[in-house]
């Protein structure tokens, strides 16, 4: 049973980087067959996927477009866990952060966590 | 990446049978068999149902299919019973490398 447990600030003023983590049990942030991924959800713009790391021999990462330049995403292989970071954070970005587990990286998003209410505001 | 289309709202008695569109293009839908369908009760996490385009996760109900014709996927729940309620998504793979969600669809049991 895999497990994904979330922690970080539920407010951040604009500007500044939201900064989220997910620490993985049940399975290995290394699981060459898995990808890692961060999801939003906000009323006004539904279910966003915002990226994902995965290891292949080497670590890859994807990201939508309309975040390229904000976004990254990293694994920690010594805690078993993996980051979101959004820089210049705007009231835009207000929503509820899931991380997931894709198990074969076509997309099933079969595990998540449990979700983390992100406010920008001053 | 536009989301994918879904309608607002399904509605159905309990018994029937109802089908959800997803509608995209040849450029994520279309293009690929790598698409999933999640049920999402109010306040709760997102459940994977299908993935896929028809395949159903262990311990998912044989009520919940899916299947596409195209650029449309559909999700079907037969027998519909009063737990179904929900919010439904769909989600795809995109030729961009990256992955797209519809809209929503919001199920009402009558």
């Amino acid at each position: 049973q895999v497990q994904l447990q979330q922690s970080g600030p539920g407010l951040v003023k604009p500007s500044q980087t939201l900064s989220l983590t997910c620490v993985i049990s049940g399975d290995s942030v290394s699981n060459d067959n898995a990808a890692w991924n961060w999801i939003r959800q906000s009323p006004s713009r539904g279910l966003e996927w915002l990226g994902r790391t995965y290891y292949r021999s080497n670590w890859y990462h994807g990201y939508a477009p309309f975040l390229k330049s904000r976004i990254t995403i990293y694994a920690d292989t010594s805690n078993n866990q993996f980051s979101l970071q959004l820089t210049s954070v705007t009231p835009e970005d207000t929503a509820v952060y899931f991380c997931t587990r894709e198990p074969k990286g076509t997309g099933e998003f079969d595990s998540w966590g449990q979700g983390t209410l992100v406010t920008v505001s001053s | 990446q536009s989301a994918l289309t879904q309608p607002a709202s399904v509605s159905g008695s309990p018994g029937q049978s109802i089908t959800i569109s997803c509608t995209g293009t040849s450029s994520d839908v279309g293009g690929y068999n790598y698409v999933s369908w999640y049920q999402q009760h109010p306040g709760k996490v997102p459940k994977l149902m299908i993935l896929e385009v028809s395949n159903r996760p262990s311990g998912v109900s044989h009520r919940f299919s899916g299947s596409k014709s195209g650029n449309t996927a559909s999700l079907t729940i037969s027998g519909l019973q009063a737990e179904d309620e929900a919010d439904y998504f769909c989600s795809s793979y995109t030729s961009s490398n990256t992955w797209v969600f519809g809209g929503g669809t919001k199920v009402t049991v009558l």
